[in-house]
This record gives structure tokens, C-alpha cells and sequence, in this order.
């Protein structure tokens, strides 16, 4: 166990609906990371913030858009899904804003839109 | 830009054989971090190993060890006396100097036969 919570673990949509996916860092971690991980695109960043702030951008859409708030948990919300965002989306987490700390992961969302 | 290459896309072996995993990376950065990841067929993603580039020391954990050569630009993965419960997707990653989000390689599919 990483200590890095997700939920939902599954989720099943249908195309144009929105979601959003949660996550809960480890205990005091202020990073939280949003990856994407699909068969065709492998393992993508999308965003990262730190204490609360956006500190790296990614390959996310504009569709996506993401938040973490002041007590460190992150959301990701998917708006206007197509069936292409079906994936595995993971949340980490690390101490600090930089790379020097090894990110844990969360078990992941599979998000399915049909 | 950033790029990480696993050219070993799957890889078989019996159980207790060695087995080494590649991984190539290219980066402008004079500063960055390299990590391993294993993904098990549970899906969650495991932290395995964070290297900086100023570490060039290989590093042993148990029957993991890993070889950082930066002459190659090359950070490989060895499992000596592999085990059937080895058997998962392994990940290479690289990150820059600053923000932590890490560009990561396809993988690599090790199957550990009994």
C-alpha cells in the first residue's frame, strides 16, 4: 500500500458526460501528480501541483482540468468524455515539488466511457 | 525534449534466470533523476528506485540491482535469480531538474515462467 488513495477505482460513463476522479497523497506529501495511461499513448503526464499551486503542465486537454485543495487532496475532472479518454488514470504523490523524491502512486481510476 | 526508451518490449524467462532490463534515456538537462517502476498485473504502480545524475554508484537491493552509466546514457535494471511473482511490466521514467512530472518509457512485459 503506497499510502496514495483513488477513488473510484472503476468508473463507467457515457461519451459527453463529465466526471471527476479523487485522490488523497500520501500523509504529508504536498505534490500530487495526475498521469494518464493508455494502450496507444503509454504512460503521460498531465499536471502537477504542489500546496495547492499548478506546477507543471502536461499533455492534458482542455477538457481536463484539475485542482487541489487546502487540505492536499486532488481532483481531476474529465468533462465532455470521448470514448478516446478511456484509460487508467493515476494519481501520486511526493514530499516535494521537485523530481529528487521518488513519486508513489495511487491504484489508479479505470475510466471507461462507452 | 525529453525521451526514455525501453527497446525491450517483452521479455520471457524461466524462473531463477537472470534477466536485464534496458532502458535508454535522452535529456538536455545536466541535472535529472531516473527512476524504475513495476507495474504487477494488479495494475498499481511501484516505486522501485530514484537515481540523480550525479550518482553514477550502481546500487544492489536484494536480487534488484540497477547500473547507471551516463557515458551510455543508459540506466538498466537486473533481477538476478528471478521469481514467478517478478513477473509485471517494468517502467523506466526520467524526470528534469525542477518540476517533478517524469516522461516515461513504453515498458518492458517480464514473464517469469515456473
Amino acid at each position: 500500500d503506497s499510502g496514495v488513495t483513488q477513488t473510484p477505482k472503476h468508473l463507467i460513463t457515457a461519451t459527453g458526460q463529465r466526471v471527476t476522479l479523487r485522490c488523497s497523497p500520501r500523509s504529508g506529501d504536498l505534490s500530487v501528480y495526475w498521469y494518464q495511461q493508455s494502450l496507444d499513448q503509454g504512460l503521460q503526464f498531465l499536471i502537477q501541483y504542489y500546496n495547492g499551486e499548478e506546477r507543471a503542465k502536461g499533455n492534458i486537454l482542455e477538457r481536463f482540468s484539475a485542482q487541489q485543495f487546502p487540505d492536499l487532496h486532488s481532483e481531476l475532472n474529465l468533462s465532455s468524455l470521448e470514448l478516446g479518454d478511456s484509460a487508467l488514470y493515476f494519481c501520486a504523490s511526493s514530499v516535494g515539488a521537485g523530481p529528487g523524491h521518488g513519486a508513489f502512486f495511487g491504484q489508479g481510476t479505470r475510466l471507461t466511457v462507452v | 525534449a525529453q525521451k526514455v526508451t525501453q527497446a525491450q518490449t517483452e521479455i520471457s524467462v524461466v524462473e531463477k534466470e537472470d534477466v536485464t532490463l534496458d532502458c535508454v534515456y535522452e535529456t538536455r538537462d545536466t541535472t535529472y533523476y531516473l527512476f524504475w517502476y513495476k507495474q504487477p498485473p494488479s495494475g498499481e504502480l511501484v516505486f522501485l528506485i530514484r537515481r540523480n545524475s550525479f550518482d553514477e554508484q550502481n546500487e544492489i537491493s536484494g536480487r534488484y540491482s540497477w547500473n547507471f552509466q551516463k557515458s551510455t546514457s543508459s540506466f538498466n535494471f537486473t533481477i538476478t535469480a528471478s521469481q514467478v511473482v517478478d513477473s509485471a511490466v517494468y517502467f523506466c521514467a526520467l524526470s528534469g531538474p525542477n518540476a517533478g512530472k517524469s516522461t516515461f518509457g513504453d515498458g518492458t512485459t517480464l514473464t517469469v515462467k515456473p
